[in-house]
């Protein structure tokens, strides 16, 4: 069965600290990947996705994520957080289907707390 | 700006009522779907929607059935409410290539 794995569940850094947040999934096919973020009180929102291309992939607030195919892996990178990175973040995948992609596999998160 | 709107926030519902979750999306996304969202067990998928009046279970569908009379609107009903029920749910929309998916700000139901 497909699965996504999120290596850390609590994760706890000062500011200024390098981040990186591991995803594996198990599926051998294309896969389309994502991360989402929830910050304390808000919806789910995407942080940066990967289709094909660079697998170096950038989103949003510095956030960046490296696809290794042959490592099934989709980890989470963030040079420097802040305070205002706390939040849970979340590793899903789509499987690929030309008709229809019906629904995402999802991680269970890591919640990530930044110290000030 | 996109928006899917869940109708509350929040809910307190006893033992054995009927339930409605409401939600309304306004990206005429084809897809849309109900989640449920609880400490240490990330999004379980409780049921999905490709298309108008069309249904598929997800991976938690027991004592749940939902409603998609619009491609707008999709309903979870939780036929006699539990407190094994108690949860965040969490509506989201995608359109039919599945780019990428939306997220409502969710409910809180309590069930008491």
């Amino acid at each position: 069965a497909q699965s996504v794995s999120q290596h850390n569940h609590h994760v706890i850094l000062s500011e200024a600290a390098s981040l990186e947040l591991g995803c594996n999934y198990s599926y051998g096919g294309t896969v389309n990947l994502f991360w989402y973020v929830q910050y304390p009180g808000q919806h789910l929102q995407l942080l940066l996705k990967y289709f094909s291309g660079d697998p170096l992939v950038k989103g949003i607030k510095g956030f960046e994520a490296e696809f290794i195919k042959s490592k099934f892996s989709f980890n989470l990178r963030k040079p420097s957080v802040q305070w205002s990175d706390t939040a849970e973040y979340f590793c899903a995948v789509n499987t690929y289907n030309a008709g229809n992609n019906r629904k995402l596999i999802w991680g269970l998160g890591t919640s990530l707390a930044v110290n000030p | 700006d996109v928006k899917v709107t869940q109708s509350s926030r929040y809910l307190v519902k006893r033992t054995g009522e009927k339930v409605f979750l409401e939600c309304v999306q306004d990206m005429d996304h084809e897809n849309m779907f109900w989640y449920r969202q609880d400490p240490g067990l990330g999004l379980r998928l409780i049921y999905f929607s490709y298309d108008v009046k069309m249904k598929e279970k997800g991976d938690i569908p027991e004592g749940y059935s939902v409603s998609r009379e619009k491609k707008e609107r999709f309903s979870l009903i939780l036929e006699s409410a539990s407190t094994n029920q108690t949860s965040m749910y969490l509506c989201a929309s995608s359109p039919r290539g599945g780019t990428e998916a939306f997220f409502g700000q969710g409910t809180r139901l309590t069930v008491v």
